[in-house]
């Protein structure tokens, strides 16, 4: 079975311009989260879903970024318009949670250069 | 704020030797505990979990929780070189904190030398 697909997996982009980051979890996995990563903070939670309903978007840094879950197979992050501070490793985990926190599965990453 | 603290290493250690690694969080009625390893340039794996206190051994991996003081550790025994990787700590800190998302630490960089 496929794990979590995310694309595209570089992105290098101009401050100003918006940019598309895609997800598609596992399947029959009902939660998906959206994460940051970067040398100074880390793995940062920006937003998670549970049965495709936003549930803690706490993370989200600003009114730049948003994200949205149409279905059950696909998730997108847009960030409008992007700056150089958004430069960092953007990961899609997905996992199926039965009542308690279950593995969170990673997929490969999209690195995110905006210039 | 829900927080997960981490030494960032990096930790050497011989061919061989144990390896511990640390981790402390910031509340008591966090519930679920989990040690995930990063490669560089990779994404994070699941390494264990626990949930209860005490020792769960998994192979060359033991995790131990102590919830009283707000301590958990993974014990790497023979240590290959293909340990070497960033190992983060990720605390659900139940409902209170925000449902099944999970709050990670920084990560411990552990380098293990021939």
């Amino acid at each position: 079975d496929a794990g979590v697909i995310q694309s595209p997996r570089h992105e290098v982009t101009e401050m100003g311009q918006e940019v598309t980051l895609r997800c598609k979890p596992i399947s029959g996995h009902n939660s998906l989260f959206w994460y940051r990563q970067t040398m100074m903070r880390g793995l940062e939670l920006l937003i998670y879903f549970n049965n495709n309903v936003p549930i803690d978007d706490s993370g989200m840094p600003e009114d730049r970024f948003s994200a949205k879950m149409p279905n059950a197979s696909f998730s997108t992050l847009k960030i409008q318009p992007s700056e150089p501070r958004d430069s960092a490793v953007y990961f899609c985990a997905s996992s199926l949670e039965r009542g308690v926190p279950n593995e969170q599965f990673f997929g490969p990453g999209t690195r995110l250069t905006v210039l | 704020q829900k927080e997960v603290e981490q030494n960032s290493g990096p930790l050497s250690v011989p061919e061989g030797a144990i390896a511990s690694l640390n981790c402390t969080y910031s509340d008591r009625g966090s519930q679920s505990f989990f040690w995930y390893r990063q490669y560089s340039g990779k994404s994070p794996e699941l390494i264990m979990f626990i949930y209860s206190n005490g020792d769960k051994e998994d192979g060359r991996f033991t995790a131990q929780l102590n919830k009283a003081s707000q301590y958990v550790s993974l014990l790497i025994r023979d240590s290959q070189p293909s340990d070497s990787a960033t190992y983060l700590c990720a605390v659900n800190f139940g409902l209170t904190g925000g449902g099944n998302k999970l709050t990670f630490g920084t990560g411990t960089q552990l380098k293990v030398e021939l």
